[in-house]
Order: C-alpha cells, then sequence, then structure tokens
C-alpha cells in the first residue's frame, strides 16, 4: 500500500493563481481531510469528507473547494491564491466515516504564494 | 471554550526518560490523540486515550486524567531519533458537532 499520496510535493504561485492539490489513498478510507499548518497556529482543518459525494467545511475553510467523487480522491482546488495562503498542506484519511480513528497523513505540500 | 496547552519546547538526554504534559479545556471530550512529527515531514500516530489511565507501547506511554484535563506522553530509553514535534489532539463531540482540537506541539530536541 501506498497510504496517503499528495503532489505536488513543492509549489510556488503567484498572487490570483489557482491551483489545485492532489490527494489520494489506496486503504479504502471514507474519512478525508485537509489540513493547513503552519508556524504558532497548529494544524488547521481546511475541508473534510465522511465518503464518496459528501463535502464539509472545516474550521479555514475560505479561498478552498474540494470535491470527492471517488472513495479514493480528494482534491484541495485555491481558487485565487494569496500570499496568506503559503503554508504546508497535509492530507489525512482515517478508516471510518469521522475523525474518531487514528489519521494516516500524507508527506504534504509546501506552497508559497508571491 | 476549547484549548490546548503543552509546553513549547523541551531538551533531554539520550537514554534518559521525559514526560511532556498536555492539560485541555473541552466541552464534549471524546479522547485524546499524541503524534510525532518529524521536521518537514507529516504527523504519524502514537497514542489513543480515552479512558483514565495508562497505555502503555514499547518505548512510549500516555496516560489520561479526564477529570483534571490532563494527560501526558512518557518517552523512555531516549534515542537521537525522537528528537520531533510531539501534537496532542482532543477529539470533542457536541450533538452531532465532531471535531479534533490540535495543540501546537511540543518540539523536543534529544542531544547526546
Amino acid at each position: 500500500n501506498a497510504g496517503v499520496t499528495q503532489t505536488p510535493k513543492f509549489q510556488v504561485l503567484k498572487t490570483g493563481q489557482s491551483m489545485t492539490l492532489q490527494c489520494a489513498q489506496d486503504m479504502n478510507h471514507e474519512y478525508m481531510s485537509w489540513y493547513r499548518q503552519d508556524p504558532g497556529m497548529g494544524l488547521r482543518l481546511i475541508h473534510y469528507s465522511v465518503g464518496a459525494g459528501i463535502t464539509d467545511q472545516g474550521e479555514v475553510p475560505n479561498g478552498y473547494n474540494v470535491s470527492r467523487s471517488t472513495t479514493e480522491d480528494f482534491p484541495l482546488r485555491l481558487l485565487s491564491a494569496a500570499p496568506s495562503q503559503t503554508s504546508v498542506y497535509f492530507c489525512a484519511s482515517s478508516a471510518g466515516t469521522s475523525v474518531h480513528n487514528e489519521q494516516f497523513f500524507g508527506p504534504g505540500t509546501r506552497l508559497t504564494v508571491l | 471554550g476549547q484549548n490546548i496547552d503543552q509546553p513549547t519546547e523541551m531538551t533531554a538526554t539520550e537514554g534518559a526518560i521525559v514526560q511532556i504534559n498536555c492539560t485541555y479545556q473541552t466541552s464534549g471530550f471524546n479522547g485524546l490523540f499524541w503524534y510525532q512529527q518529524h521536521a518537514g515531514e507529516a504527523p504519524t500516530f502514537l497514542s489513543y486515550n480515552v479512558l483514565d489511565g495508562l497505555e502503555e507501547k514499547g518505548r512510549f506511554s500516555s496516560f489520561l486524567s479526564r477529570s483534571k484535563g490532563y494527560s501526558y506522553l512518557l518517552l523512555k530509553e531516549l534515542q537521537m531519533k525522537d528528537s520531533a514535534s510531539y501534537l496532542c489532539a482532543v477529539r470533542e463531540e457536541a450533538g452531532n458537532n465532531r471535531k479534533l482540537i490540535w495543540g501546537l506541539g511540543t518540539s523536543l530536541a534529544v542531544n547526546p
């Protein structure tokens, strides 16, 4: 099993550009989520999904969209990048339909917005 | 309100024992996780406590006291590779609203 994979590992964007961060898992997990991690802020939940076709907002959803067309994939879209979105983004998945269980994290995407 | 407190930094010596504390204030407590995160890497699961007491897993143990809103992670026989950030996360459930609240992490430096 590859576990949770994320692409790209690094990305530099200009303000106003859009892009999609990819996330995939091969563990047949129902629950998937996106976090951002910033110094002094800890991990903050952006969006999450409890299964294919179901998504919901987390703590800091503004400026981001998600979709969940399959169990395996959970892409995160930045609509119009801003410097405030410079961060490390982690995708995570867990068995079951809630955050009640151990989460498996992807390796992260380091995003810089100029 | 929701609050998780952990020390920002700790140092310890190789071979020693270190205890990392986590205190929390939440409503609807429903479990506490500890994760390890090496610099530049993703968090990885270490332990989970939902009942009071000590959970032991090899060199790592985690303790929970729900009445005191307190947990600690105990690392024994420290190795250099244990240098990492240790994240405490509390699972909160209120009605249909479930969330995981993360602490800022404790950066542990293990010195030879």
